[in-house]
């Protein structure tokens, strides 16, 4: 079955970065574009970045960009989220989520993972 | 940026009644928006896909319907595990890909 493990959540200064990662397992990774999406505490859903399949285009929330990096290795499964110049409004947790196979444009999430908290506070 | 309004913010109801939610676009969204379910300490699950489509596992109480700005799901008789909040999302003009701020289904 899908499975999608977010990890690297944690407390974190203003300013610092923090590094997020996805590992998925129970199907071909390589196919799927990959999410990002967050939901501060109390509040709704924010989509914030997208890969596609192969990891040669991106896409980002302008809430986010120029301070976060949507990445992944296909080798090791893995889909990250470098999050640099944080900010106290990022303060969220942060889910990972399969999007469409190939270059589909069926955006939608249809597995997500559990969740990482991250909290920017000094 | 494509907005999606859901109403209402809350609906308080009794299991085996019918519920009907509502989200409307800032501009025609064609077919191309989600339900997602999300019950607390956990994460969203994906219901309904270009409006009138069940994803896998979902059961058949809970339909889509409408097009161009005006959507709605409808829960035609709530059991105990549906409880819970529900997002619409558009995937027609992105990015950014948008979310509704979401209608509360409590029990009354």
């Amino acid at each position: 079955q899908v499975q999608l493990v977010e990890s690297g959540g944690g407390v974190v200064q203003p300013g610092r970065s923090l590094r997020l990662s996805c590992a998925a397992s129970g199907y071909t990774f390589s196919n799927y574009a990959m999410h990002w999406l967050r939901q501060a505490p109390g509040n709704g859903l924010e989509w914030v970045a997208l890969i596609s399949y192969g990891g040669g285009n991106k896409y980002y929330a302008d809430s986010v960009k120029g301070r976060f990096t949507i990445s992944r290795d296909n080798s090791k499964n893995t889909l990250y989220l470098q999050m640099n110049s944080l900010r106290a409004e990022d303060t969220a947790v942060y889910y990972c989520a399969r999007g469409p196979m190939y270059d589909s444009s069926n955006c939608y999430m249809d597995y997500w993972g559990q969740g990482t908290l991250v909290t920017v506070s000094s | 940026e494509i907005v999606l309004t859901q109403s209402p913010a809350t609906l308080s109801l009794s299991p085996g009644e019918r519920a009907t939610l509502s989200c409307r676009a800032s501009q025609s969204v064609s077919t191309y928006l989600a339900w997602y379910q999300q019950k607390p300490g956990q994460a969203p699950r994906l219901l309904i896909y270009d409006a009138s489509n069940r994803a896998t596992g979902t059961p058949a109480r809970f339909s889509g319907s409408g097009s161009g700005t005006d959507f709605t799901l409808t829960i035609s008789s709530l059991e105990p595990e549906d409880f819970a909040v529900y997002y619409c999302q558009q995937r027609s003009n992105w990015p950014p890909l948008t979310f509704g701020g979401g209608t509360k289904v409590e029990i009354k």
